[in-house]
């Protein structure tokens, strides 16, 4: 079945820079991509940009274009996402998302268990 | 951008009652719309796709409707599993993805 596994939570200072990763199992790595959501504190669902996993083609939401690179790494199956220049607002917690078919992004049925993100001084 | 407003923002009801949830989408977005549940400290949960297909194990007392720029998610009989946080998808256009704000249901 498939798995997406997060690495687990990580404080970080204002300024500083955060990567988070998401391992896949159970599935052909390169057929799907990958998305990031993240949620803050009480707060709702927010889609942070997209990767192909099979060409490693991205697409970023632009309220963050600048700060966000996606990655990933076809030999160990992971995909990863860094935010630089962190802010308090960027608290929240961040999960990654499997596309829904080879040809379609959504919706999300295969989501990672989610990575706490602090940011605090 | 299209924008997604769901509402109410809470709905408070009684188990056993029926609940309807409504999105609104700022331009159509056809049938590709999906709904997620989401209970505390839990990973949203995938219930609807296509705007009325339930997903894979969700009970049928879950039904979605709609298309173009209105739709409602309908929970026919609440049950106690079914308290939690509803939240609206449209994937017709993107980038971006974009997500309603959420619909807390409660217990009345």
């Amino acid at each position: 079945q498939v798995q997406l596994v997060q690495s687990g939570a990580e404080v970080r200072k204002p300024g500083a820079s955060v990567k988070v990763s998401c391992k896949a199992s159970g599935y052909t790595f390169t057929n799907y991509g990958i998305s990031w959501v993240r949620q803050a504190p009480g707060q709702g669902l927010e889609w942070m940009g997209w990767i192909s996993a099979y060409n490693g083609n991205t697409h970023y939401a632009q309220n963050l274009q600048g700060r966000v690179t996606m990655t990933t790494d076809t030999s160990t199956s992971t995909a990863y996402i860094e935010l630089r220049s962190l802010r308090s607002d960027d608290t929240a917690v961040y999960y990654c998302a499997r596309d829904w078919s080879y040809d379609s992004l959504a919706p999300f049925n295969s989501w990672g268990q989610g990575t706490l993100v602090t940011v605090s001084s | 951008e299209i924008l997604m407003t769901q509402s109410p923002a809470t709905l408070s009801v009684s188990p056993g009652e029926r609940a309807t949830l409504s999105c609104r989408a700022s331009q159509s977005v056809r049938s590709n719309l999906a709904w997620y549940q989401q209970k505390p400290g839990q990973t949203p949960r995938l219930l609807i796709y296509g705007a009325s297909t339930r997903a894979t194990g969700i009970p049928a007392r879950f039904s979605g409707s709609g298309s173009g720029t209105e739709f409602t998610l309908t929970i026919s009989s609440l049950q106690s599993e079914d308290f939690a946080v509803y939240y609206c998808q449209q994937y017709n256009n993107w980038p971006p993805l974009t997500f309603g704000g959420g619909t807390k249901v409660e217990i009345k």
